[in-house]
C-alpha cells in the first residue's frame, strides 16, 4: 500500500474550516483515499473515501489533486467536537495483498480552540 | 441504522485470567475484523471474519482467538491474560470483505 505524509499536529478556530492535507506520492491507480478520525479513547470513525473526484458528505469534503498524488480533507465548520486525530489511509478496492485490513499512520492531532 | 455495539464497554482482569469480547455489526454487515490499540504499537490487525470462516489471522499468539455466528455477531477470547494484552480492542464491520470498515466504540481492557 502507498505511504501517507501527514502533519503531526494542526489548530483551527472553532467556526472556521479546518483544512488536513495528506500527501501520497506513490499512489496506485487502483488506490482509493479513505480518511478515519479517532476522538481520545474512542473507535476510530470513518469519514470518506475517494479515488480521483471531490467528493463530499455530511461530515466532510474530500479534495484530491489531479495528479492524486496528494489530497485535502475540509471540514467547512470545526466545532469543538472535531478534535480528534485524523488519519488519511490509501489502499485498494477489492481483493489482494493486505487489504484486508486497515493500517494507521501516526495521523494529525487537529485540536479545535474556542 | 444502529452502529456497531461492543460489550463489555470496560473490563478488568488479573494475570492468567480468560475474558471474551463481544462485537455485534451493522445490521446487514457481513465482514467483522477485530484489531488491538495500544499507545506504543498502534493499530494492529488481529482477525478477520466473514460468513462464519476466519479469512486472515494477524501476527498474535495462539491465546488470542474468535469467531463469528451465522447473524454475523463475533466473539474474541483471550486466555492465559499477560500485562501486555492491556489495549483498547476493537471490532469493525463492513458489508462485504474489503470494503470500508466501520468501528464499534471498543472495550477497554485492563490487566493487573
Amino acid at each position: 500500500d502507498a505511504k501517507t505524509t501527514q502533519p503531526t499536529s494542526m489548530d483551527c478556530a472553532e467556526g472556521r474550516a479546518a483544512n488536513l492535507p495528506c500527501n501520497h506520492s506513490t499512489i496506485s491507480g487502483n488506490e482509493y483515499v479513505y480518511w478515519y478520525r479517532q476522538i481520545h479513547s474512542q473507535g476510530p470513525q470513518y469519514i470518506i473515501h475517494g479515488l480521483k473526484n471531490n467528493e463530499t458528505n455530511e461530515m466532510a469534503s474530500l479534495i484530491i489533486t489531479e495528479d492524486r498524488k496528494s489530497s485535502t480533507l475540509i471540514l467547512p465548520h470545526a466545532t469543538l467536537r472535531d478534535t480528534a486525530v485524523y488519519y488519511c489511509i490509501v489502499r485498494p478496492l477489492g481483493s489482494g495483498g493486505s487489504n484486508y485490513k486497515l493500517t494507521f499512520g501516526k495521523g494529525t492531532l487537529l485540536t479545535v480552540n474556542p | 441504522k444502529a452502529g456497531v455495539t461492543q460489550t463489555p464497554r470496560y473490563l478488568i482482569k488479573t494475570r492468567g485470567q480468560q475474558v471474551t469480547l463481544s462485537c455485534s455489526p451493522i445490521s446487514g454487515h457481513r465482514s467483522v475484523s477485530w484489531y488491538q490499540q495500544t499507545p506504543g504499537q498502534g493499530l494492529q490487525f488481529l482477525f478477520e471474519y466473514f460468513s462464519e470462516t476466519q479469512r486472515n489471522k494477524g501476527n498474535f499468539p495462539g491465546r488470542f482467538s474468535g469467531r463469528q455466528f451465522s447473524n454475523s455477531r463475533s466473539e474474541m477470547n483471550v486466555s492465559t491474560l499477560e500485562l501486555g494484552d492491556s489495549a483498547l480492542y476493537l471490532c469493525a464491520s463492513s458489508l462485504v470483505r474489503y470494503n470500508e470498515q466501520f468501528f464499534g466504540p471498543g472495550t477497554r481492557l485492563t490487566v493487573l
